[in-house]
């Protein structure tokens, strides 16, 4: 089965400053893997996703992620982090199974940003 | 473009009463349909998802049963609410292409029971 690990449940930075989320997931084939990000009280917004190709992806409001098959990790980076960032991050892995696909989801990431 | 809608967007239902939480996808046919419910604190958990009419599969035993009466509707009920099933409730479509399959998530419904 597969799974997801988020290890920081709460992460604190200073605007401008730079950003990395940690996740690492299991599982035992070739992964879809997705960060998406929720404000307070909203759905899901789905920042970018990783398939297959280019290890590095670019996503939508300056983050990119980094596939790392060797650490089984997909960490999501900012270079300079806006106090409109501040939100919930969850990454997830995804497996086809019967012509659907499910998504497993770390528990999230909730990041302060300090003006 | 696609778009999803759910509704209600916040409910609060007293224990044993009935549920019905709807949502509907346009700009699409055929597909896969998906409801995720989040507790606080907690991460998303699958509770159900369809690939066609009619074809629905549970994740997880529970209180609750999904419906997909059309192609692009996708009905959560509940004969008779828990406290246990307050929540966030998502609902999400993908289409799979061969290059993979993106799930996209609606706005999500509140759900209180008390």
């Amino acid at each position: 089965a597969q799974s997801v690990t988020q290890p920081d449940i709460h992460i604190t930075v200073s605007e401008g400053a730079s950003l990395e989320l940690r996740c690492n997931y299991s599982y035992g084939a070739t992964p879809y893997l997705f960060w998406y990000v929720q404000s307070p009280g909203q759905g899901l917004q789905l920042l970018l996703k990783y398939f297959s190709g280019d290890t590095l992806v670019q996503g939508i409001k300056g983050f990119e992620a980094e596939f790392k098959r060797s650490q089984s990790s997909f960490n999501l980076r900012k270079p300079s982090v806006h106090w409109s960032d501040a939100a919930e991050y969850f990454c997830a892995v995804g497996a086809q199974t019967g012509g659907g696909n499910k998504l497993t989801f770390g528990t999230g990431t909730q990041l302060k940003v300090e003006l | 473009s696609q778009t999803i809608h759910q509704w209600p967007a916040t409910l609060v239902q007293p224990v044993g009463s009935p549920l019905s939480l709807e949502c509907t996808v346009e700009g699409t046919s055929n597909p896969n349909l998906y409801w995720y419910r989040q507790a606080a604190g907690r991460g998303l958990q699958l509770l159900f998802y369809s690939v066609g009419i009619g074809q629905i599969s549970s994740e997880v035993p529970q209180n609750l049963s999904a419906s997909r009466p059309q192609d692009r509707q996708f009905i959560l009920s509940s004969k008779k609410l828990l406290l246990s099933d307050s929540g966030f409730y998502l609902c999400a479509w993908s289409v799979p292409t061969p290059a993979g399959n993106t799930i996209y998530f609606g706005e999500g419904s509140w759900l209180t029971v008390v």
